[in-house]
């Protein structure tokens, strides 16, 4: 399959490890927040979503925390799977319903 | 339930010939957005709909991007001419609108321009 980026900030862990995913994001107005996995030569696909009004929020395996103080997002995944392996963009709202996209994060699962 | 359709997969294009893009989004999707991602890059919004009006197409280039949504269902964007720059990943998303809330993103179309 084709590659998403080449260049990418990685992230390397033991399969069954936790990950965890950072983001820093731009604008303190924003209210919203979302992660998304993309793996390679598909679109973007939804993982968990938090309001700028919470400051954590999990789903299954996975957990997002937010520091609204230092701008700053975090994507946790418990027991890392080789499933997971792809990248990963936190994105933000901050103009209606106009999503803004961080550069992204590679995560790699080793057997 | 069938998601986000995009096509063609893919295109390859000599510059300054034309090409063009079709979405269908999620059955009763109101809200429809195109966007484009480079390599390594996160995607970037060129212009959102709702229903069949733009309602933020404020980084479309517009002198040679075009797109249109007509009967507010399936999308189209179209390139003319194409220049080397424009070769990237070009993903269409939908969404049932209103607050912010998740996008549904289609596979893409990959835009190689030669």
């Amino acid at each position: 399959g084709e590659s998403v980026g080449l260049h990418l900030p990685t992230l390397s862990v033991q399969e069954g490890d936790n990950s965890i995913i950072n983001c820093a994001y731009s604008n303190s107005a924003s209210d919203y927040f979302i992660w998304y996995k993309q793996e390679s030569g598909k679109g973007p696909q939804f993982i968990i979503d938090i309001r700028s009004n919470m400051d954590k929020r999990q789903g299954q395996r996975v957990t997002v925390l937010l520091n609204k103080t230092v701008k700053h997002l975090s994507l946790q995944i418990a027991a890392t799977q080789p499933g997971d392996s792809a990248v990963y963009f936190c994105a933000e709202n901050n103009a209606g319903n106009m999503l803004t996209f961080g550069g992204g994060t590679r995560l790699m699962v080793k057997p | 339930e069938a998601g986000v359709v995009q096509s063609p997969r893919y295109k390859i294009i000599e510059k300054k010939q034309p090409v063009a893009f079709w979405c269908n989004p999620i059955s009763g999707h109101n809200t429809l957005y195109w966007y484009r991602q480079n390599l390594g890059q996160g995607p970037e919004l060129l212009i959102r709909y709702e229903n069949e009006e733009a309602v933020d197409d404020s980084q479309l280039p517009k002198d040679r991007f075009s797109a249109e949504r007509l009967k507010g269902v399936d999308s189209t964007l179209k390139i003319q001419p194409a220049e080397l720059g424009d070769s990237a990943v070009y993903l269409c998303a939908s969404s049932l609108g209103g607050s912010p809330g998740e996008l549904f993103f289609g596979e893409g179309s990959r835009l190689t321009v030669l």
